[in-house]
């Protein structure tokens, strides 16, 4: 039972590079996160979507795009990496119930991004 | 928007030692749950509790929602326990995106 699964693990950019993070989950969840972590910080939400096809912006989605056509997989685009994108990025997926409140979140093992 | 506090913010406790850390929410709240982070960074589902109290071995939680609180008890703490606690709660008008509080740093010495 995988979860959801975050590649890479690690990655050193430079300034200027781009890259995807990807991620998927195989629990046929609708909501999908991507959160980063920021030294001695809590969680801040980059981007979200409802489901295939339809993506909004959290609390910080500047220099970030993402894509959802598959309900699995949601990848996360750094187009011109900045130091300031250095840290700990997280995907989350969650399955909303229609009619319930089944919320509970599940996460992948984060991504150590570095931009120098 | 809502504001989500936990505290205390640090805690060094010998191995053995309880604890109770506490979330408090500013309003009403879908689900809440907890989270431990290890030192490797990783995150780890500890409690899914809207409401009421669970219990998974040396670890507890209770979550009184009509008082906007929530309590995480480590019994018998181990070296193991060390990391960062997190609070985060689904909020009804934020699209139930997760909100969360700043973390508790736990330090258990051996």
């Amino acid at each position: 039972n995988a979860g959801v699964t975050q590649t890479p693990k690690f990655r050193i950019l430079k300034i200027g590079q781009s890259m995807t993070l990807q991620c998927t989950q195989d629990m046929n969840h609708n909501y999908m996160y991507w959160y980063r972590q920021d030294p001695g910080m809590g969680l801040k939400l980059i981007y979200y979507s409802v489901g295939a096809g339809i993506t909004d912006k959290g609390e910080v989605p500047n220099g970030y795009n993402v894509s959802r056509s598959t309900t699995e997989d949601f990848p996360l685009r750094l187009e011109l990496a900045a130091p300031s994108q250095t840290s700990v990025y997280f995907c989350a997926s969650s399955y909303r119930m229609t009619g319930g409140l089944n919320t509970e979140a599940f996460f992948g093992q984060g991504t150590r991004l570095t931009v120098v | 928007g809502i504001q989500v506090e936990q505290s205390p913010p640090d805690l060094i406790l010998q191995e053995g030692a309880n604890s109770t850390l506490r979330c408090n929410f500013s309003d009403s709240v879908n689900n809440l749950q907890w989270f431990h982070q290890n030192p490797w960074g990783q995150l780890i589902n500890l409690f899914y509790i809207p409401s009421g109290t669970k219990q998974n071995g040396r670890l507890s939680a209770t979550t009184v929602a009509t008082e906007r609180y929530s309590l995480l008890y480590i019994s018998s703490s181990q070296t193991t326990d060390s990391g960062v606690y997190f609070c985060a709660v689904v909020v009804r008008d934020s699209n139930y995106q997760l909100i969360w509080g700043a973390g508790t740093k736990l330090i258990i010495k051996p």
